[in-house]
Formats: C-alpha cells, structure tokens, sequence
C-alpha cells in the first residue's frame, strides 16, 4: 500500500533538545494525524489537524499542517526521556467518514540520551 | 479519547493452527474498524476494513481466505489468522474512530502473534 515519506529516519538527541521531524507526500491530504508508539503497544495518537495551515500544540508538541496540504511537521520541544519511541505521520484523504482509510508515513525512531 | 481493546495481547501457536484476535471498542459504538499489520522496525500497514453486520474490505494482496474477519456487533471485530505459518508471525493491530467519525483514529494495545 501507499506510505508517506518521514524524515529523518531516525534521530538520537539529548535531553532538553528541541526535535523537528516532517512529513511529506505526493498527494493531497484533508487531515494530517501524528501517532506515537512504544515498543510492543499500539500507536497514540498525539495531535490531529485538519485544515491547511493549521498549527496546533499539546504541551510540548506542536504540529503544522502543510499550506498544499501534502505535508506536515512536528515538533518535539525540551525533550525528555519517555519521548523516546517511534513517531508516524498519518494522512487521510476524502471525507471523514468512519470508514475512511488513513495512510501512515514510515516512522521517525527517536532515541534520546540523558 | 475513544478506548480501543485488544485480546490477546500475545499469543504462541503451532504451525498450521488458527488464532483469533479481539478487537473491541469499550467506550463508543465503531461500525468501522481497521486491522493492521507491523512488522519488526516498519510502519502499519492496512490489511482490512471490518465494517459491521457485513463483510470486511481487504486490501491488495491480502488473503481473506487466511485472515478472517467478523464484526458481529458494534463493540466487536475479530480477526482469525487460519493455518498459521510462521511467516504470519507478526504484530497486528486494530482500530476504530470515536463516534463522532472524525478524522481521529484509536487503536488498541496490538498482539503480537508467534508460528511456531
């Protein structure tokens, strides 16, 4: 199936780092979703977006919705240990019905040392 | 947000054996729900769409003949891997939206499965 191109692939940072990682796709999307996941347990979704331009934060994390809606970002501020883990990009494209499918990116591995 | 519950969360068989996995929604009604497939240092990848009282979407490339999925009610879908190889070893995942059918999509906790 289709996936969206993350980057970077993988990151090590230290504590108290800001983290920066994107999104990017060849086509259009009508929400952008960002999801992470620890090892062995499902993703958590973290922010959802869902109009072009749209910046949004919870806490520490802020994410942005790309002005051509084929991309987004999000960023890890003053990170800390328990953000280590896997984070996906997730797109969806057409209505937002509940069968509407998403298509998730490759995954950023965060790795951060204290 | 919506709790998505999954059952087991691991599981061991034999080669040629089948497996079921639950997948319920504890706090909302999902007439849709989706499984996933990951394996070791990739993404999701969408195997179906269980659609309630009706029968499930799979995607290119998956066998429905392998991965039988029932949605019999609202709160529950189930995935039964038949014949298990140990190439199905792998972690699987469902999920559903909220009742509010946003864009907003919860999965459950995963199980990972292991063919011996």
């Amino acid at each position: 199936g289709q996936q969206l191109n993350q980057s970077p692939q993988s990151m090590f940072i230290q504590e108290g780092e800001d983290v920066s990682m994107n999104c990017t796709s060849s086509s259009i999307f009508n929400t952008w979703l960002w999801y992470k996941q620890d090892p062995g347990e499902g993703p958590v979704l973290l922010i959802a977006l869902y109009k072009a331009g749209e910046l949004t934060s919870n806490g520490r994390l802020t994410a942005q919705f790309g002005i051509t809606r084929k991309d987004s970002f999000l960023n890890i501020s003053a990170s800390i240990p328990s953000d280590v883990g896997i984070y996906f990009c997730a797109g969806q494209s057409g209505n937002t019905g509940t069968a509407s499918k998403l298509t998730f990116g490759t995954g950023t591995r965060l790795q951060v040392t204290l | 947000g919506a709790v998505v519950s999954q059952h087991p969360s691991r599981v061991i068989c034999k080669s040629g054996t089948s497996v079921k996995i639950e997948c319920r929604s504890l706090d909302f009604q999902a007439t849709t729900m989706f499984w996933y497939r990951q394996f070791p240092k990739q993404s999701l990848m969408l195997m179906a769409t269980s659609n309630e009282g009706s029968k499930a979407t799979y995607e290119q490339g998956v066998e429905k003949d392998k991965f039988l999925i029932n949605h019999a009610s609202l709160t529950l879908s189930t995935l039964t891997v038949t014949s298990a190889h140990p190439e199905d070893s792998s972690f699987y995942i469902c999920s559903a939206r909220g009742a509010s059918g946003a864009g907003e999509l919860f999965f459950g906790e995963g199980s990972r499965l292991t063919v011996l």
